[in-house]
């Protein structure tokens, strides 16, 4: 199985501010990888697919980047909304495989 | 526009087998896959199994033992059945639209597994 190690687990950042979500696979998923958004009471949220391509109604102040096994996810310009939790999937092979998360809070 | 709700039983006793429902709208099951992701709590999410779109299953190759999907297109269903349910398959059980990754996700069903 291709393993996600994300990091951080724990992310502290101030409204307005710029932070980066790693994601490393194990072996090479081409650019295989999605990131999705995770909010109580809320459905997951498909926010990156193609490890660049934004979804549709995906803020702008969203990116992604990265091929093979190192991947990243840029939020520029931090919204109130944006503080919660974060993962990451390989949709490459059978099994697919998500990262462990990512919680951003606000400093 | 595009909805997927799970639904079953949220207690199931240890040794018993785990129903679940999928009830899709806003797509076609004969154009989209569907997938069943589990995730225990605080803990990242499990992908468990998919149904093709042209009815073909997979399953995670570590459930696969325990694990069945069908599907019934005329009611827009999906269903997950899994036996041998112990402690540690407590979680939040979800269903997802395949395009090919969730590009839609259900809200979830809570799984308690207790005596």
């Amino acid at each position: 199985d291709v393993q996600m190690t994300q990091s951080p687990s724990y992310l502290a950042a101030s409204p307005g501010e710029s932070v980066s979500i790693s994601c490393k696979a194990s072996k090479s998923i081409s650019t295989y990888l999605a990131w999705y958004q995770e909010k109580p009471g809320k459905a997951n949220k498909l926010l990156i697919y193609s490890g660049s391509t934004l979804q549709s109604g995906t803020p702008s102040r969203f990116s992604g980047s990265g091929s093979g096994t190192d991947f990243t996810l840029t939020i520029r310009s931090l919204e109130p909304e944006d503080f919660t939790v974060y993962y990451c999937q390989h949709y490459n092979e059978y099994p697919l495989t998500f990262g462990s998360g990512t919680k951003l809070e606000i400093k | 526009q595009v909805q997927l709700k799970e639904s079953g039983p949220g207690l199931v006793q240890p040794s018993e087998t785990l129903s679940l429902t999928c009830t899709v709208s806003g797509f076609s099951l004969t154009s989209y896959s569907v997938s069943w992701v589990r995730q225990p709590s605080g803990k990242g999410p499990e992908w468990m199994g998919r149904m093709w779109y042209d009815g073909d299953t997979a399953y995670n190759s570590a459930l696969k033992s325990r694990l069945s999907i069908s599907r019934d297109t005329s009611k827009n269903q999906v269903f997950l059945k899994m036996n041998s349910l112990q402690t540690d398959d407590t979680g939040t059980y979800y269903c997802t639209r395949d395009g090919p990754m969730g590009d839609y996700w259900g809200q979830g069903v809570m799984v308690t597994v207790s005596s």
